[in-house]
C-alpha cells in the first residue's frame, strides 16, 4: 500500500504555545488529506477534510482559527494547534488518497501533551 | 448522512476460533467498505475493503461480505492467530467523499 508519514510522532509542549504536525504521502500525489483526532479506547473522529490548494472543510465543532490546516502541495498537509490548552491533548492521525481513488492511507499519527 | 453501526464492541477469542464482527450501515449510495486494523498506539492499516458491486473477498484468513439489500458487511477472520488482536475497524463511503467509520471492536485472541 501507500506510504504517509508524519512527524512528530510525539510532542510535549507548554500551554499557550502552537504545535505543527506534518503529514507526507511519500509515494503518491494526495489530492485530498484527513484530518483526524482519537480519544483513548475510541473511533476516529474526523477533524477537517483538506484538498490541495483549497481551504480545508472543517466538521461541526471544529474550531478552525485554532486548529489551522494547510494543503500546499500533493505531498504535504500541515496541521497547527494554535495556544494549545491540555484539553487539545490526544492522539492526531492523518491520512491521504489520491485523485478519484477511495482508499485512505493512515500515517502514524503524532501524540500530543500538552502540559 | 452516513452512519456506520459496529458489533460487537469486544470479542474475545481463543487462537484457532474464527471471528467474526458485523457492520451496518444507512446511505444506500455506499459503494466502498474497508476494514482497519490498530495496534494499540499505531496507525490503521487497511486489511480488505469491498466494493459494492461485488458480495464477497478473501485474502487468506481474512474474508468480507456484503449484502447491499441489507447494509450490512461482515468481516470473517479464520485461523485466528495472537498477533490477530488489535482493534477492527469498519468504514462506509459515498463516491469521493469522507469515511464513516463504525466504533471499532477490540479482538483479543487468547493462545
Amino acid at each position: 500500500g501507500a506510504v504517509v508519514s508524519q512527524h512528530p510522532s510525539r510532542v510535549i509542549c507548554k500551554s499557550g504555545t502552537s504545535v505543527k504536525i506534518e503529514c507526507r504521502s511519500l509515494d503518491f500525489q494526495a489530492t485530498t488529506m484527513f484530518w483526524y483526532r482519537q480519544f483513548p479506547k475510541q473511533s476516529l473522529m474526523l477533524m477537517a477534510t483538506s484538498n490541495e490548494g483549497s481551504k480545508a472543510t472543517y466538521e461541526q465543532g471544529v474550531e478552525k482559527d485554532k486548529f489551522l490546516i494547510n494543503h500546499a502541495s500533493l505531498t504535504l498537509s500541515t496541521l497547527t494547534v494554535t495556544s494549545a490548552h491540555p484539553e487539545d491533548s490526544s492522539f492526531y492521525i492523518c491520512s491521504a488518497r489520491g485523485w478519484m481513488v477511495e482508499t485512505q492511507y493512515f500515517g502514524p499519527g503524532t501524540r500530543l501533551l500538552v502540559l | 448522512g452516513e452512519n456506520v453501526e459496529q458489533h460487537p464492541s469486544t470479542l474475545s477469542v481463543q487462537e484457532g476460533d474464527s471471528a467474526v464482527i458485523k457492520c451496518t450501515y444507512s446511505d444506500s449510495a455506499s459503494n466502498y467498505f474497508p476494514w482497519y486494523k490498530q495496534e494499540l498506539g499505531k496507525r490503521p492499516q487497511l486489511i480488505i475493503d469491498i466494493r459494492s458491486n461485488v458480495g464477497e473477498k478473501k485474502d487468506q484468513r481474512i474474508a468480507v461480505t456484503l449484502n447491499k439489500t441489507a447494509k450490512h458487511f461482515s468481516l470473517h477472520i479464520t485461523e485466528t492467530q495472537p498477533e490477530d488482536s488489535a482493534v477492527y475497524f469498519c468504514a462506509a463511503l459515498s463516491g469521493y467523499s469522507t469515511l464513516t467509520f463504525g466504533k471499532g471492536t477490540m479482538l483479543l485472541v487468547s493462545p
